[in-house]
């Protein structure tokens, strides 16, 4: 399937400060999917999104379906050393029930 | 709600044997599950869609004989890696995705598969 183009790729923050990151796409899709990678473990889900334009948040977190539907950003406020990981976009098209992944977003966050 | 579990965590096996896999959805119904393998710090490449009660699809370049994909029941999908070879070595992911209700998918820890 298509891969999503996820930015930024890597982000080295302090603690406190804000996140943002974005997956892109060529075709639209019906459903948006943020989730969190720690090392040697399975993605856990965060942020599920199914309507255009829909906007989700899960405590410190925030997602929107872009109302194209062929992208979606995910906001992190007041960052927290935990927030550490790997985030991975992914969406599902209009056939199938297979997810394509973006690369990834790496955040580190230092105290 | 919502979880999935996978057994082994981890393996190590010796060049040439067979090593099964199971992902087990535990607290829902699961008609279709997937197989996903990663390899360090990059994203989850998909191998098939295992569907209960029927053959599994599998992606391009992925070899069916190789990685024997079986699904049993609403509940638990088994991958096996036939005759395993050091280039199998990798981390194996299944996600499950939930029948009734919102069409999410939740994944397993993954195993960690390592070929001597």
């Amino acid at each position: 399937g298509q891969q999503l183009n996820q930015s930024p790729q890597s982000m080295f923050i302090q603690e406190g400060e804000d996140v943002s990151m974005n997956c892109t796409s060529s075709s639209i899709f019906n459903t948006w999917l943020w989730y969190k990678q720690d090392p040697g473990e399975g993605p856990v889900l965060l942020i599920a999104l199914y309507k255009a334009g829909e906007l989700t948040s899960n405590g410190r977190l925030t997602a929107q379906f872009g109302i194209t539907r062929k992208d979606s950003f995910l906001n992190i406020s007041a960052s927290i050393p935990s927030d550490v990981g790997i985030y991975f976009c992914a969406g599902r098209p209009n056939s199938g029930y297979a997810l394509n992944f973006g690369k990834g977003t790496s955040l580190l966050v230092t105290p | 709600g919502a979880v999935v579990s996978q057994h082994p965590s981890r393996v190590i096996c010796k060049s040439g044997t067979s090593v099964k896999i199971e992902c087990r959805s535990l607290d829902f119904q699961a008609t279709t599950m997937f197989w996903y393998r990663q390899f360090p710090k990059q994203s989850l490449m998909l191998m098939a869609t295992s569907n209960e009660g029927s053959k599994a699809t599998y992606e391009q370049g992925v070899e069916k004989d190789k990685f024997l994909i079986n699904h049993a029941s609403l509940t638990l999908s088994t991958l096996t890696v036939t005759s395993a070879h050091p280039e199998d070595s990798s981390f194996y992911i299944c996600s499950a995705r939930v029948d009734r209700g919102t069409d999410t998918q939740y994944f397993g820890p993954g195993t960690r598969l390592t070929v001597l």
